[in-house]
């Protein structure tokens, strides 16, 4: 298994440019999440999915939207990129029982100039 | 609000010596609390979970302790090693339907010398 992955590993846009983070698992899992890591303030949630078709907001929604039409899938869009979005960005994934781990991929480093 | 609150915000220690991270939580209603080992350049890798009637978990050199009456927990590190350092992230759970429940502390970034 490949667990959790992320395409791309790393991105350079300008403002106001769009783009669209991949993230696959192929664990069967029914929640999938995509957080963002800034130096000193550890991983934030941008939006949720706890199954194929539906999504939620997280912490910091803004800016971000997704979706998840396929289980295995969760994709993280960027309409208009903005300076304050850089960051690395983790998707994970997990099964349905809360008690169970949550596992993460390798993570996306995104810069916005 | 459920907040986690993690002490040291780092730490640097020698090789072969003992170290102990701490967690303080105000997670209501608590689930499970969970550490996780983040190498630089790396996703969060699970060490260990703990539920509110579990007090004391291992996992080879790492051993994480829990308080539900205080909400403390610690990661106790023994004869530490350079590839020990790392961030190391506590997750504390609510007790929820939603999807969502998972509250994240900072970390503590460690940092092993020879």
């Amino acid at each position: 298994n490949a667990g959790v992955t992320q395409t791309p590993k790393f991105r350079v846009l300008k403002t106001g440019q769009s783009m669209t983070l991949l993230c696959a698992q192929d664990m069967n899992h029914e929640y999938m999440y995509w957080y963002r890591q800034d130096p000193g303030m550890g991983l934030r949630l941008i939006h949720y999915s706890v199954g194929e078709g539906t999504t939620a907001k997280g912490e910091v929604p803004d800016g971000y939207n997704v979706s998840r039409l396929k289980k295995q899938n969760f994709l993280l869009g960027l309409e208009s990129a903005a300076p304050s979005q850089t960051s690395v960005y983790f998707c994970a994934s997990r099964r349905r029982t809360i008690s169970d781990t949550q596992y993460f991929g390798p993570g996306t480093r995104l810069t916005v100039l | 609000k459920n907040q986690v609150e993690q002490s040291p915000q780092s730490l640097i220690i020698l090789e072969g010596k003992n170290c102990t991270l701490q967690c303080n939580y105000t997670v209501s209603p608590f689930s499970n609390l969970r550490w996780y080992k983040q190498d630089t350049g790396r996703g969060p890798v699970s060490l260990t979970i703990m539920t509110f009637s579990e007090n004391t978990k291992s996992n080879g050199r790492y051993t994480a302790t829990l308080d539900a009456d205080t909400k403390q927990s610690s990661l106790h590190i023994t004869a530490s090693q350079l590839s020990d350092s790392a961030s190391y992230i506590c997750v504390v759970s609510a007790s929820k339907n939603s999807g969502y429940a998972l509250n994240f502390g900072k970390g503590t970034s460690l940092l092993v010398t020879p």
